[in-house]
């Protein structure tokens, strides 16, 4: 079946750094991958559309610059937390359509950012 | 973003009894899924429902999409201790191919 898997699973980092988060679909291409950000005991918050090939599509309220999404081929995409603060500190999850417009989302095992 | 609502936000149940949960929306979505997440990992699908009416099971799982196409049922008969975790529905808008969560059935089973 189809597989999506990220890295890190944990990171911790200082304030101020950058933080990259991987999102692969292992035998399967992704043409769109939907990046979640997840609060202790809170429901996943779809933050942005990833499109291959082109810029990512956000949700309101969610920081372009300093959620930068990069979907450069069919199996990864990446999200890199910019300038990383205490605040953005949470559960990161990514997913993809198992197949291309498929109504139906395989989720990677999310990525735990801690910033100090 | 939508939101979808669901209910009950928790529940403590003995194990063997049956689990009833439900999620609803004020929008007409195009499918509903339901997926089980536990601690520190991603969701995993447990039932995904295509047409409105479709009532759909998958071993002790049951679910059902509402006919209005803004609500599922999901049922859970003769549960287990496995089967704690935080339940959710989701899906795609009616309109577009962003997927939505609602807000989450956190499920304790007690031996």
């Amino acid at each position: 079946g189809a597989v999506v898997s990220q890295h890190p699973s944990r990171v911790i980092c200082k304030s101020g750094t950058s933080v990259k988060i991987e999102c692969r679909s292992l035998d399967f291409q992704a043409t769109t991958m939907f990046w979640y950000r997840q609060f202790p005991k809170k429901s996943l918050m779809l933050m942005a559309t990833s499109n291959e090939g082109s810029k990512a599509t956000y949700e309101q309220g969610v920081e372009k610059d300093k959620f930068l999404i990069n979907h450069a081929s069919l199996t990864l995409s990446t999200l890199t937390v910019t300038s990383a603060h205490p605040e953005d500190s949470s559960f990161y999850i990514c997913s993809a359509p198992q197949t291309p417009g498929a109504n139906v989302l395989t989720f990677g095992a999310g990525s735990r950012l801690t910033v100090l | 973003g939508q939101q979808l609502n669901q209910s009950p936000q928790s529940m403590f149940i003995q194990e063997g009894e049956d689990v009833s949960m439900n999620c609803t929306s004020s929008s007409i979505f195009n499918t509903w899924l339901w997926y089980k997440q536990e601690p520190g990992e991603g969701p995993v699908l447990l039932i995904a429902l295509y047409k409105a009416g479709e009532l759909t099971s998958n071993g002790r799982l049951t679910a059902q999409f509402g006919i209005t196409r803004k609500d599922s049922f999901l049922n859970i008969s003769a549960s287990i201790p496995s089967d704690v975790g935080i339940y959710f529905c989701a899906g795609p808008l009616l309109t577009g191919n962003q997927f939505y969560f609602g807000t989450g059935t956190s499920l304790t089973v007690i031996p």
